[in-house]
């Protein structure tokens, strides 16, 4: 059974950087199957796709975000990190990691989420 | 940058059938864009329901099907349950990234 876990600071001042680990159960980050997904939810809105790393290091960012993300691989532990620099109010959010498909295109596999915020 | 939209809202009486669709700015939906349909309960995360216009995970009840309607991603269900009131979400894919809809919230009353 395949488990992710988001883990990092709850809290970020702003124009500082936001960083992020998923720590992965049950499959490889760098088994070469699947997209290794970063999403977020600010507090009582939509869900918004971050982007993705594969196994091999190749990476793709929501056009939106793509000047200030980076999500990379954590090896040799089977982790993926996101960084989100010059943060603002506007990054608060739950940030979610999630497994996704290379083959099937679906995300079957999402950690259980991480609030972080922005504030001084 | 795509916009991907959805019904704000809708509302169904128990027992009966709702669809909601997902549209594209870039134009019909298609097999390409691998449409994807989720279900968020509050303080939860995420649920996956659909994938790749109609394929079900194993946990997604058999009342749920997706499919491809007038160039739309639809999710329709049919003998909707109390416990289908949630959000839920499409997403697609399209040129190399994937794009939320804002979401509909489903009342079931």
């Amino acid at each position: 059974q395949v488990q992710l876990q988001e883990s990092g600071p709850g809290l970020v001042k702003p124009s500082e950087t936001l960083s992020l680990t998923c720590t992965v159960s049950g499959a490889s980050v760098s088994g070469g199957r699947d997209y290794w997904t970063w999403i977020r939810q600010p507090p009582g809105k939509g869900l918004e796709w971050i982007g993705h790393v594969y196994y091999s290091g190749n990476t793709f960012y929501s056009p939106s975000l793509k000047s200030r993300v980076t999500i990379s691989l954590g090896a040799p532990k089977n982790q993926f990190s996101l960084k989100v620099t010059s943060v603002t109010a506007a990054d608060t959010a739950v940030y979610y990691c999630a497994r996704a498909s290379v083959v099937l295109r679906n995300f079957d596999n999402w950690g259980q989420g991480a609030l972080v915020t922005v504030s001084s | 940058q795509t916009v991907v939209t959805q019904e704000p809202s809708l509302t169904v009486s128990p027992g009966g059938t709702v669809t909601l669709t997902c549209a594209s700015s870039t134009g019909a939906v298609s097999s390409g864009n691998y449409p994807n349909w989720f279900q968020q309960k509050p303080g939860q995360a995420p649920r996956p329901l659909i994938y790749s216009i109609s394929y079900k995970h194993s946990w997604t009840p058999a009342r749920y099907s997706g499919s491809l309607l007038g160039g739309k991603a639809a999710l329709t269900l049919s003998g909707v349950q109390p416990e289908d009131e949630a959000e839920y979400y499409c997403l697609i894919y399209y040129g190399g990234a994937w794009f939320f809809g804002g979401g509909t919230k489903l009342t079931v009353l």
